[in-house]
């Protein structure tokens, strides 16, 4: 299964950027870059995804290195509503699931 | 902004019976899923349908759990003779059909949860 790692936590005061990163060293050409967040007793939220360029929503910035190897999802300024636990996830092309891992608690203080 | 509805919210069984989940995917989303997070744990696949026919499933969906669309917009989860250990929330999702999936945002609901007692 394709793997991603993430710091386990992070912080940031609210109204600042937060910048979340994540390695994924051996992603595969076809396999698109998916950002998920989880909020307290909610399902997964859907973010933002990208196979190569970065790639800008109205929730968030994704930025993606060069060689593919790592991401950073940047929230440019944080509220307290998007304290969550954030996925970011590997899609691989030739499969249905999304495989989370354990993800980034973000914690946002006023 | 178009939503997936999951009932009931809260469901408690007791051991040994059946259980039927139900969602509403997005109404022009063709492809529909199910993921389970056991308490504490992480979000695990469990099945994904695509024209009336499991697409694929994770080795935790057994011969104890069937899904079904049985009226083109409810999509169901049916665990028989539940256990304590499918103690869990579970997660129905749908997103846009096409030929690169994971090319488009999946959209989760807001979940079941299941208390097996």
């Amino acid at each position: 299964d394709a793997k991603t790692t993430q710091p386990n936590s992070m912080e940031s005061n609210e109204e600042e950027p937060v910048h979340l990163p994540c390695n994924h060293s051996t992603i595969s050409g076809t396999d698109y870059i998916h950002w998920y967040r989880q909020l307290p007793s909610q399902g997964p939220e859907y973010v933002i995804h990208g196979l190569t360029s970065n790639v800008n929503n109205r929730m968030a910035s994704l930025a993606i290195a060069e060689d593919r190897k790592s991401s950073t999802l940047i929230l440019h300024r944080a509220t307290l509503r998007d304290a969550a636990v954030y996925y970011c996830i590997l899609a691989v092309i030739n499969t249905d699931k999304l495989i989370f891992g354990t993800g980034t608690r973000l914690q946002v203080f006023p | 902004e178009p939503e997936v509805t999951q009932t009931p919210s809260h469901q408690v069984t007791q051991m040994g019976q059946e259980v039927i989940l139900r969602c509403v995917p997005i109404s022009n989303h063709l492809y529909f899923y199910w993921y389970r997070q056991i308490l504490g744990q992480k979000v695990e696949f469990l099945v994904s349908f695509y024209n009336n026919e499991i697409s694929e499933k994770s080795e935790i969906f057994d011969d104890q759990f069937s899904v079904e669309r049985p009226d083109g917009s409810n999509f169901t989860l049916k665990i028989r003779s539940t256990k304590l250990e499918d103690s869990a929330m579970y997660f129905c999702a749908s997103s846009e059909s096409s030929s690169r999936r994971v090319a488009y945002g999946y959209t989760f609901g807001s979940g079941t949860r299941l208390t097996v007692v």
